[in-house]
């Protein structure tokens, strides 16, 4: 199984400023998301972090409000930009293995707690 | 289009009785199922997946669930509950070779002493 570290684990931020997320896995993944998880509420995807190319984003997520990076195959960043108290939320990172169709599922890092004040 | 629907809010169960918990989907294609485990304070932790071959999946900390085609149904079941599996437990659906997950609001289950 993955192990996933994801930092910061928890923040407070101002409303308007921006904050970026990181998500470091100890394997290559070929497939790596973003979820939120708002309070009392089921986790949402947001993007598909690409290698190589830009993210896939989600119906209702926008790449100017959440820029994802992933410069390689164990390492992404999720941006929350100009935030407002609506993006509170937990953020989750997670990763596909195993052979699609076959045994493929998800590994979750243990999330960041984001708090906008 | 793919979702999940969980029907209760909070599953409450006597130690040592069965506990079960609902999912329906709905998803065009084939169904990738899942079931995820939130404890308090902790990531998401995988359970139990059914992709194709036997509709009864058996999964970690002695749960089971079984996939039921005509009623687009994947209930997750344990035959003894225990103290401990109290958490949030969350059904997931994707379409067949999709990684992308649809999960349902979660249930939190009680299991009382």
């Amino acid at each position: 199984s993955a192990v996933i570290s994801q930092k910061p684990s928890r923040d407070i931020c101002q409303r308007g400023t921006s904050l970026t997320i990181q998500c470091q896995v100890d394997s290559q993944v070929t497939m790596m998301f973003w979820y939120r998880q708002q309070p009392g509420q089921s986790l949402t995807l947001i993007a598909t972090a690409n290698q190589g190319s830009e993210a896939t984003y989600e119906s209702g997520f926008v790449i100017d409000k959440f820029p994802i990076s992933r410069p390689n195959l164990t390492f992404s960043t999720l941006t929350v930009s100009n935030m407002s108290p609506e993006d509170s939320s937990i953020y989750l990172c997670s990763v596909g293995q195993g052979r699609l169709g076959v045994d493929e599922k998800l590994f979750f890092g243990s999330g960041t707690q984001l708090s906008v004040l | 289009a793919q979702s999940v629907a969980q029907p209760e809010d909070q599953v409450n169960v006597a130690e040592g009785n069965p506990l079960t918990v609902k999912c329906t989907y709905s998803v065009s294609g084939n169904p990738y199922l899942f079931w995820y485990v939130q404890y308090p304070n902790r990531g998401l932790q995988f359970l139990l997946k059914y992709i194709t071959g036997d509709n009864l999946v058996k999964g970690s900390y002695g749960f089971e669930a079984e996939f039921n085609k005509s009623q687009t149904s994947f209930h997750l079941k344990k035959p003894s509950a225990l103290v401990s599996d109290s958490a949030l437990y969350f059904c997931a659906v994707s379409a067949y070779g999709n990684n992308r997950l649809a999960f349902g609001k979660g249930n939190q289950v009680v299991v009382i002493p």
